[in-house]
C-alpha cells in the first residue's frame, strides 16, 4: 500500500516554464519534506513543513517554492526551470516513534518524480 | 550533527553476509546512528537505527562499538534486491522532528 505517493513518476517541462510537483500521503503525518537528488549524489534537502509552519533550507533558490493546503497534499512549484534544475524530487513525511525520552524520527518516502527540463 | 565517513562501494556476494562500516568518530553522547538505503530510482527506505546497544530488526543488525566511534551494518544474507546506496546517518536523539543530511553512502553490488 502506497503511503506517499508522488505524481507523476516522470515530468518533462521546457526551459523557464513553470511546473509543479504534487505528493500525497496516507499517514497522516505532521511533517512533510522536500528533497533535490541529481544523478549520483546524496538527497538535499529544499525546505520542509511543520503541519503549517514553512522552513527554508538557507540555500534552496528562490526559484523554489512550496505549498501545503493541508495535512495529506504538498506541492513544489520551480518558478522558471533552469537546466541545472534537472533532477529526482523526493518527498518524504516523517513521524516521531517511541516515547518521549527515547524518540526517534523515522521518514518515509515516496517514489519520486524525475525532472527533465529541456 | 557528527560526519560520518563511509567506503564509497562494496561488493558482496549472494546469500553471503554484508558488512557495510561507518565510521563517526565526532558522535556525541545523545546523537542516534540510522542507517537509510536507496534502491535505484526509489526513494530511500529506513533501515534501522540505534544509541548505543546492538540493535536487530527483520532488515538488518546494527553493531555499534563501545566508544560508538562507529558501527557496522549487517545484512545477513545479502539477496540481489539489496544492491543499493546505504547511507548512515547521525542525528540528535530526542530533538523532535528534525532534517536528516544524507552524505555521499555506500553502494551496495550483491552479485549472483
Amino acid at each position: 500500500d502506497a503511503m506517499v505517493i508522488q505524481n507523476p513518476r516522470y515530468q518533462v517541462t521546457q526551459f523557464g516554464k513553470p511546473v509543479t510537483l504534487s505528493c500525497s500521503q496516507t499517514l497522516n503525518h505532521n511533517v512533510m519534506y522536500w528533497y533535490q537528488q541529481k544523478s549520483s549524489q546524496a538527497p538535499k534537502l529544499l525546505f520542509h513543513y511543520y503541519d503549517k509552519d514553512f522552513n527554508n533550507e538557507a540555500d534552496t533558490p528562490d526559484n523554489f517554492q512550496s505549498r501545503r493546503p493541508n495535512t495529506s497534499f504538498c506541492f513544489l512549484d520551480i518558478r522558471s526551470p533552469g537546466l541545472g534544475d534537472a533532477a529526482m524530487y523526493l518527498c518524504a513525511t516523517s513521524s516521531l516513534m517511541g516515547k518521549r525520552q527515547g524518540a526517534y524520527e523515522k521518514l518515509f518516502f515516496g517514489s519520486g518524480t524525475q525532472l527533465s527540463v529541456l | 550533527d557528527a560526519k560520518t565517513t563511509q567506503p564509497t562501494s562494496m561488493d558482496c556476494a549472494e546469500g553471503r553476509a554484508a558488512n557495510l562500516p561507518c565510521n563517526h568518530s565526532t558522535i556525541s553522547g545523545n546523537e542516534y546512528v540510522y542507517w537509510y538505503r536507496q534502491i535505484h530510482s526509489q526513494g530511500p527506505q529506513y533501515i534501522i537505527h540505534g544509541l548505543k546497544n546492538n540493535e536487530t530488526n527483520e532488515m538488518a543488525s546494527l553493531i555499534i562499538t563501545e566508544d560508538r566511534k562507529s558501527s557496522t551494518l549487517i545484512l545477513p544474507h545479502a539477496t540481489l534486491r539489496d544492491t543499493a546506496v546505504y547511507y548512515c546517518i547521525v542525528r540528535v536523539a530526542n530533538s523532535g522532528y528534525s532534517t536528516l543530511t544524507f552524505g555521499k553512502g555506500t553502494m551496495l553490488l550483491v552479485s549472483p
